[in-house]
């Protein structure tokens, strides 16, 4: 069975930095890409990034390009969003899905942005 | 960018009616498109992909189509878990954008 456990969110000021992590099972990791997708609070779903199987292509939103970083550890079935200069606006559930038309989804985890 | 308009916004109806969301893009995006279900706390949950390809275990009643850039997610007849919120996102070209999202409630 797929199993995706995010992890790292939690509060943060404005400006500040933040590592979330999502841990993959169940599937062979390397076979796929992977993708973050986030909700701020009563909104809508947004897709925040992509990266390729072997993490040589990644793609980004417009609003985190310069800001987020994606990441990926085939040897440890893991995948990783570095978060900097966090904004007010940034503040969401954090999800992490399978593919790139997200079959599987991970639980979310949120990240608050606030002083 | 490519621009997802999702229609309706919100839609009333009762167990056993067929409704219909369009979701409609602005160029081709070719099949590349998904929908997804949402319950309140949840995450999403995959229902279509390649416009009309079945997610694993989803339910004859949800069925999806294309015609051009027009695409629609039909449920046959409604039961009562099916009152959620519904998104489609196209995945052709990067960014990935969803529409603004389907809210469907009991009338």
């Amino acid at each position: 069975e797929v199993h995706l456990v995010e992890s790292g969110g939690g509060l943060v000021q404005p400006g500040g930095s933040l590592s979330l992590s999502c841990a993959a099972s169940g599937f062979t990791y390397s076979d796929y890409w992977m993708t973050w997708v986030r909700q701020a609070p009563g909104k809508g779903l947004e897709w925040v990034a992509n990266i390729k199987q072997d993490g040589s292509e990644k793609y980004y939103v417009d609003s985190v390009k310069g800001r987020f970083t994606i990441s990926r550890d085939n040897a440890k079935n893991s995948l990783h969003l570095q978060m900097y200069s966090l904004r007010a606006e940034d503040t969401a559930v954090y999800y992490c899905a399978r593919n790139l038309w997200s079959d599987h989804w991970g639980q979310g985890t949120l990240v608050t942005v606030s002083s | 960018d490519i621009q997802m308009t999702q229609s309706p916004s919100t839609l009333s109806a009762s167990v056993g009616d067929r409704v219909t969301i369009t979701c409609r893009a602005s160029q081709s995006i070719s099949g590349w498109l998904a929908w997804y279900q949402q319950k309140p706390g949840k995450a999403p949950k995959l229902l279509i992909y390649k416009a009309s390809t079945f997610g694993r275990g989803v339910p004859s009643r949800f069925s999806g189509s294309r015609s051009g850039t027009e695409f629609t997610l039909t449920i046959s007849s409604l039961q009562p878990d099916d009152f959620a919120t519904y998104y489609c996102q196209q995945y052709y070209s990067f960014s990935y954008t969803f529409g603004q999202g389907t809210k469907l409630e009991i009338k």
